[in-house]
């Protein structure tokens, strides 16, 4: 089956830093990339839709200037959480989606921002 | 617009005893539902998916779901639990396989006790 590979799984960061999170398609190629984001207990809150050559859709609320998001290939989206702060502390997850394999999760990466 | 509720926020249970986690969705079209699964800092496993054809859908692993759109649910149901089935489920809804993004619910942690 389809696999898509998130790193880092975790990343302690100081306040006022970026990070970037990277989602790679194995074996397949992923035109669309969904960024959520998951807070403890909670459930995913989808941040953005990245396509592939082009800018990424937002959802209500997200700061796109916070939250940079691109999909230069096919097999690559990057998440750079822009200036982090204690409150984007957070669980991020990307999700692949394609015909063939339909929605396909990465492992997420837990964000603590100090 | 689409939503989904997740009736239950926890349910504990007794090993080997059935179980029911209850979704209900919205949608003025028609969806695609989804079953997902979370381990402890994890991403997300599809357990079951309903497309079309057969309403009751079913995993590898002893759990099946009932589409029903008259009520609009979703259930997800196992007769006999176990211990390694303590986790967090979310029940999602999209508009298709491909493309469109998936709503979540609230998800439900399901804490089975010997």
């Amino acid at each position: 089956g389809a696999v898509v590979s998130q790193h880092p799984s975790w990343v302690i960061c100081k306040s006022g830093t970026s990070v970037k999170i990277e989602c790679r398609s194995l074996d397949f190629q992923a035109t669309t990339m969904f960024w959520y984001r998951q807070f403890p207990k909670q459930s995913l809150m989808l941040m953005a839709t990245s396509n592939e050559g082009s800018k990424a859709t937002y959802e209500q609320g997200v700061e796109k200037d916070k939250f940079l998001i691109n999909h230069a290939s096919l097999t690559l989206s990057t998440l750079t959480v822009t200036s982090a702060h204690p409150e984007d502390s957070s669980f991020y997850i990307c999700s692949a989606n394609t015909k063939d394999y339909g929605y396909t999760f990465g492992s997420g990466t837990r964000l603590t921002v100090v | 617009a689409q939503s989904v509720t997740q009736l239950d926020s926890q349910v504990p249970v007794f090993e080997e005893a059935p179980v029911e986690l209850r979704c209900n969705y919205s949608s003025s079209v028609s969806v695609y539902l989804f079953w997902y699964v979370q381990y402890p800092n994890q991403g997300l496993q599809l357990l079951l998916k309903y497309l079309s054809g057969s309403t009751l859908v079913e995993s590898i692993n002893g759990f099946e779901a009932e589409f029903n759109k008259s009520q609009t649910s979703f259930h997800l149901r196992k007769p006999s639990v176990h211990i390694s089935d303590t986790a967090e489920y979310f029940c999602a809804v999209g508009r298709g396989n491909q493309g469109g993004k998936l709503i979540f619910g609230q998800g439900t942690e399901l804490s089975v006790k010997p």
